[in-house]
């Protein structure tokens, strides 16, 4: 079974610039997750997709970061403009669907490393 | 709002060791906990899910323990090998409606031929 695909795996910009990552999840996983995790902390959620719907995107700043998930599989995650403090891993995650008939394990992808200069 | 611990924040074995890191949390309402790996410039790999009922989950060399009462979780490492070595994060899944993880800062272990 593919796991959960990102790329670009490295991406290095200046800052104002712009930047999108994809991720495709792992086949018939209806939840997908961004996360942001800065180096020596722990991953924060930035959106969570159920199907092609938003579940939760609270933590997501919004002036700057965007994401979609058309047709309800693979979703990108953009930054424009782009600032030194989202230099950073950038986790897509998915699991079956969030809610209590879940068991809630998630898979996450490889990452997609960002460095702002 | 629930907060993730992880004491130690970094640890060094010799190989062979028995271990155990150590996660809190300060909300016991947790739908489930999740134990990860993570192998420099990777990935998170799921290692363990512990059900709020269940009180521990073993897969080979590995048993993660879950006391919700207390808010606390350990994984325990049995004869220890430097193919070991990893940043290890636990996570909670909140009983909310988001159901969203909540990561600790993970504790990274280094163990030693």
């Amino acid at each position: 079974e593919a796991g959960v695909a990102q790329s670009p795996r490295y991406k290095i910009i200046e800052k104002r610039q712009s930047v999108a990552f994809w991720c495709n999840p792992i086949s018939g996983h209806a939840t997908l997750y961004w996360y942001q995790q800065i180096l020596g902390q722990g991953p924060k959620l930035l959106i969570q997709f159920q199907n092609n719907g938003v579940v939760d995107d609270s933590q997501l700043p919004k002036d700057r970061f965007s994401a979609e998930r058309l047709k309800g599989v693979d979703s990108t995650l953009k930054i424009q403009p782009a600032k030194l403090e989202d230099s950073a891993v950038y986790l897509c995650a998915s699991s079956l669907r969030s809610g209590a008939l879940n068991t809630g394990e998630l898979f996450f992808g490889e990452g997609s490393r960002l460095t702002v200069l | 709002k629930q907060e993730v611990t992880q004491i130690p924040a970094a640890l060094s074995v010799p190989e062979g060791e028995n271990l155990v890191l150590n996660c809190s949390f300060t909300d016991s309402a947790i739908y489930n906990l999740q134990w990860f790996r993570q192998d420099p410039g990777k990935g998170l790999t799921s290692l363990l899910l512990i059900q709020s009922s269940q009180r521990e989950q073993t897969s080979g060399r590995l048993n993660a323990s879950l006391d919700k009462s207390s808010g606390r979780s350990t994984l325990y490492i049995a004869a220890s090998q430097p193919g070991d070595s990893a940043t290890y994060l636990c996570a909670v899944r909140p009983v909310d409606s988001s159901y969203k993880l909540i990561f600790g800062s993970g504790t990274r272990l280094l163990v030693r031929p």
